[in-house]
């Protein structure tokens, strides 16, 4: 089955660092990828599309300057969160649908630890 | 804010019985989503409901989707501890994109 991998699973670093996330669509082509942020015990926020060849679209209230995200290529997406301070900790999960509409494959996630 | 809402919004129950998950949302949807996820992992896809279906099985799960009340539930049957993970309805808008509800945690006693 189509795969997503998602990394690194687990960051701690120092606040002011810049954190890069990747996610890669091992099997299959993914022209658009998502990036959410879950918080404990929370669901999932969808902080914004990213698509192959063309700027990511963010959604209302995600700081476009914070979160960077770059479509590479048709099987990685980077999230970039710059100059990260302790409110940036969470858990970021990358997804990819194989075709429009259908079920997502999901990264297992990054845990990032902003000291 | 979120589309789907889940309830219960946690759910413990012993080996062997059945548990029921409702979700409701609020807007028209193309089709509706299960996901599970276990603690500190990313989400499995479970199943997916078109809008123009009723019901539909997947093994020891029971969709079902009412698109006139905008409510949909999953049932997992002889649950097992394995089965014990949060749980997520999430609906598809446009572009792909998912909302997701605020999620089920499932405990199943063993």
């Amino acid at each position: 089955g189509a795969v997503v991998s998602q990394h690194p699973s687990w960051v701690i670093c120092k606040s002011g660092t810049s954190v890069k996330i990747e996610c890669r669509s091992l099997d299959f082509q993914a022209t658009t990828m998502f990036w959410y942020r879950q918080f404990p015990k929370k669901s999932l926020m969808l902080m914004a599309t990213s698509n192959e060849g063309s700027k990511a679209t963010y959604e209302q209230g995600v700081e476009k300057d914070k979160f960077l995200i770059n479509h590479a290529s048709l099987t990685l997406s980077t999230l970039t969160v710059t100059s990260a301070h302790p409110e940036d900790s969470s858990f970021y999960i990358c997804s990819a649908p194989v075709r429009h509409r259908e079920p997502q494959h999901f990264g297992d996630g990054t845990r990032l630890s902003i000291l | 804010s979120q589309q789907g809402e889940e309830d219960p919004q946690a759910l413990s129950i012993q080996e062997g019985e059945n548990a029921t998950m409702n979700c409701s949302y609020k807007t028209s949807i193309n089709n509706l989503q299960w996901y599970r996820q276990n603690s500190g992992r990313g989400l499995v896809h479970l199943i997916l409901i078109r809008s123009n279906e009723r019901e539909k099985h997947s093994g020891r799960l029971r969709v079902t989707l009412d698109t006139s009340k905008k409510s949909s539930s999953l049932l997992i049957t002889a649950s097992r501890a394995a089965d014990t993970a949060s749980y997520f309805c999430a609906t598809t808008g446009a572009n792909s994109k998912l909302t997701f509800g605020k999620g089920i945690t499932l405990s199943v006693r063993p």
